[in-house]
């Protein structure tokens, strides 16, 4: 089992909807989460950064975290073309390495 | 506050040659990660150092090394390259080794 799964999607949504990305994972050492989005030939650009379990807001943009269920979940509202991009979930424990996970990332389209 | 800064962003070289590949961090930052992204692979980590010693290695070959400075710029080689070498290398820094901010980037082409 590799240790942070994402679908690839492409997941394609009109504007204006909610949009869901999940990333689920093995390790429970992991405490610190984070969503990327990266924009074609650029790099990844850090959106939300989370500890452990609970919700996490910022603007357009919610982080969840369920350590029970080692799911994390970044919703959007109100989604724009704009926030067409590829979104890559990643974790790391901080405790024994230090070392951040990534998962392999959502292909995102915003139809207009 | 300046962000991270890769140079060169674009490389074109040879099987069989050598690169270094150049990251300057954010002012502060001690921590510098170099990850190399692939279309089937994604993001893979390449090793991270921090206050100029190696702290984590990835599963990649000797022919990819690292150092980092006492300013924290960070530097990574690739010796004798391979056609599978082509990718985009990416350079992150951080405070301690938290929330990690990227560079641009830098595309290599093996041919």
């Amino acid at each position: 089992q590799k240790e942070v799964e994402q679908d690839p999607g492409p997941l394609s949504v009109p504007e204006g909807a909610i949009v869901s990305l999940n990333c689920t994972y093995s390790n429970s050492a992991f405490q610190y989460f984070m969503w990327y989005r990266q924009y074609s030939r650029k790099g990844p650009e850090l959106l939300m950064y989370t500890y452990s379990s609970g919700n996490k807001e910022d603007g357009r943009f919610t982080a969840q975290v369920d350590k029970s269920s080692k799911y994390i979940s970044l919703f959007i509202r109100d989604s724009q073309p704009s926030d067409s991009a590829t979104y890559l979930c990643a974790m790391s424990d901080m405790n024994r390495d230090d070392k951040i996970i990534f998962g392999k990332g959502t292909r995102l389209h915003i139809l207009p | 506050k300046a962000g991270v800064t890769q140079t060169p962003r674009y490389l074109i070289k040879t099987r069989g040659q050598q690169v270094t590949l150049s990251c300057s961090p954010i002012s502060g930052h001690r921590s510098v990660s170099w990850y190399q992204q692939t279309p089937g692979q994604g993001l893979q980590f390449l090793f991270e150092y921090f206050s100029e010693t190696q702290r984590n290695k990835g599963n990649f070959p000797g022919r990819f090394s690292g150092r980092q400075f006492s300013n924290s710029r960070s530097e990574m080689n690739v010796s004798t390259l391979e056609l599978g070498d082509s990718a985009l290398y990416l350079c992150a820094s951080s405070f301690t080794g938290g929330e990690a901010f990227f560079g641009q980037g830098t595309r290599l082409t093996v041919v």
